[in-house]
């Protein structure tokens, strides 16, 4: 088992809230990504994180931003929910300069 | 951008028989191939992944080949067991892109063993 891990689990929100998810990243890993998993679909990029900085996006708005801070732990903000937003969020951590990529629990966000 | 293509979307198979699921991706820039198994309700969780300097590389019963010129890949499971049962996703990546480690994920398949 990973030592990702994120919270919260569950979260409820209604449409044009705002939330923002968790996610402590394992022991030496430095790089940290985000990926969205509606219902039946494989995970999207959403974007990546390292040394603090952003490192590469996917297709998504403005409005889904992150951070990650000095003890590589990261979160990711969404602002202005919607409906289509409800799905599983991921992180996942890697080791400096290696592809693989190790996931957390995810948080499953439900838009009502 | 990376798109990959994953079949079949389920597969049933009896139990002890061996499972094949394919993938191809678009961008021949690639070169990192994980496949993750995912539980209901559970993270993906990392069975096996190849580079691309790599044709074939295996790990007990699951292995997992390349064809670069072709650009798909393959799992493979043999002797499936129950606890098989789950659904499978195939991904690529390439540390070149601008995008950093972004990892594209095929659709999924739902993999059910039949005791």
């Amino acid at each position: 088992e990973t030592g990702v891990t994120q919270s919260p689990t569950h979260l409820i929100k209604t449409r044009g809230q705002q939330v923002t998810l968790r996610c402590s990243s394992q022991s030496g890993h430095n790089t940290v990504s985000w990926y969205q998993q509606a219902l039946g679909q494989g995970p999207q990029f959403i974007f990546q994180y390292y040394r603090e900085e952003e490192n590469g996006r996917g297709n998504f708005p403005p409005r889904f931003s992150g951070l990650q801070f000095p003890n590589y732990s990261s979160e990711l903000n969404v602002n202005a929910l919607e409906l289509d937003d409800s799905a599983l969020y991921l992180c996942a951590s890697s080791f400096p300069g290696v592809e693989t990529q190790y996931f957390g629990p995810g948080t499953r966000l439900l838009v009502l | 951008g990376e798109n990959v293509e994953q079949h079949p979307s389920t597969l049933s198979v009896q139990e002890g028989d061996s499972a094949v699921i394919k993938c191809t991706y678009s961008d021949s820039a690639s070169n990192y191939f994980p496949w993750y198994k995912q539980e209901l309700g559970k993270r993906p969780q990392l069975i096996i992944d190849i580079r691309s300097n790599v044709g074939e590389k295996k790990d007990q019963r699951i292995a997992v080949t390349l064809n670069k010129t072709a650009k798909h890949f393959s799992l493979h499971i043999t002797e499936t067991q129950p606890e098989d049962s789950a659904v499978y996703f195939c991904a690529a990546s390439n540390r070149e892109e601008s995008s950093g480690d972004k990892l594209t994920f095929g659709t999924g398949t739902r993999l059910a063993v039949r005791p």
